[in-house]
């Protein structure tokens, strides 16, 4: 079975520095990565996803994961976010047959002047 | 909405009642699928569809109902078996994985 672990509830950070958002997740087999956002009372839109190929994955609004295999991870970095990038974050994987995505339980990014 | 429409966006019901939720898309893909977003838990699946006239129970199926009669259409019917029912609920749909939400239906049950 699947599962994913975003260990940040929430990631304080100043307009215009770099974040890091983190994800690591489990799995018995080959998977699928996904990073949502979800801005208030709204539904989640997909920001970037990994399927296969190169192992850096470039997504909307200047976000980028990176699939490290080795240490299970797929964390969302973004070099300067901006005051319009606060929302939750939700990283979600999918492997085996049913095509299930299993959610993180999701990272609020707080950016702040 | 990349052509996945909820309604309605807020409801109200009270205790006992059974209360059904929409979900219509028009992107032609074969999968959707219905979870709920309770703070702190993120998104849990309740039921999924991935072809017309089929559909799979989620993690927390119990105290919900689906139907699939059109390819468009994949309504959610909260029942008065469901025990904590007030929550965030989001459709979604996509060819083989949930690519495209709603905006989400808030369901206030009292």
């Amino acid at each position: 079975a699947q599962s994913v672990t975003q260990l940040d509830s929430q990631v304080p950070v100043f307009e215009e520095a770099p974040v890091e958002l983190r994800c690591n997740y489990s799995s018995s087999v080959s998977v699928y990565l996904f990073w949502y956002v979800q801005y208030p009372n709204q539904g989640l839109q997909l920001l970037l996803k990994y399927l296969s190929g190169s192992t850096l994955v470039k997504g909307i609004n200047g976000f980028e994961a990176e699939f490290n295999k080795s240490q299970t991870s797929f964390h969302l970095r973004k070099p300067s976010v901006h005051i319009s990038d606060t929302a939750e974050y939700f990283c979600a994987v999918e492997g085996g047959a049913t095509n299930k995505l299993i959610f993180g339980t999701g990272t609020l990014l707080a950016v702040q002047p | 909405d990349g052509g996945i429409t909820q309604s309605p966006k807020y409801l109200f019901r009270k205790e006992g009642q059974n209360v059904t939720l929409s979900c219509e898309q028009n992107l032609n893909h074969d999968a959707m699928y219905w979870y709920r977003q309770d703070p702190g838990q993120g998104l849990r699946l309740i039921y999924y569809s991935q072809i017309v006239n089929d559909f799979q129970k989620g993690d927390i199926a119990e105290g919900y109902s689906v139907s699939r009669e059109k390819k468009e259409s994949f309504p959610l019917t909260v029942t008065s078996a469901q025990k904590n029912p007030t929550a965030f609920y989001l459709c979604a749909e996509g060819k083989n994985s949930p690519l495209h939400f709603g905006n989400g239906t808030r369901l206030t049950v009292t």
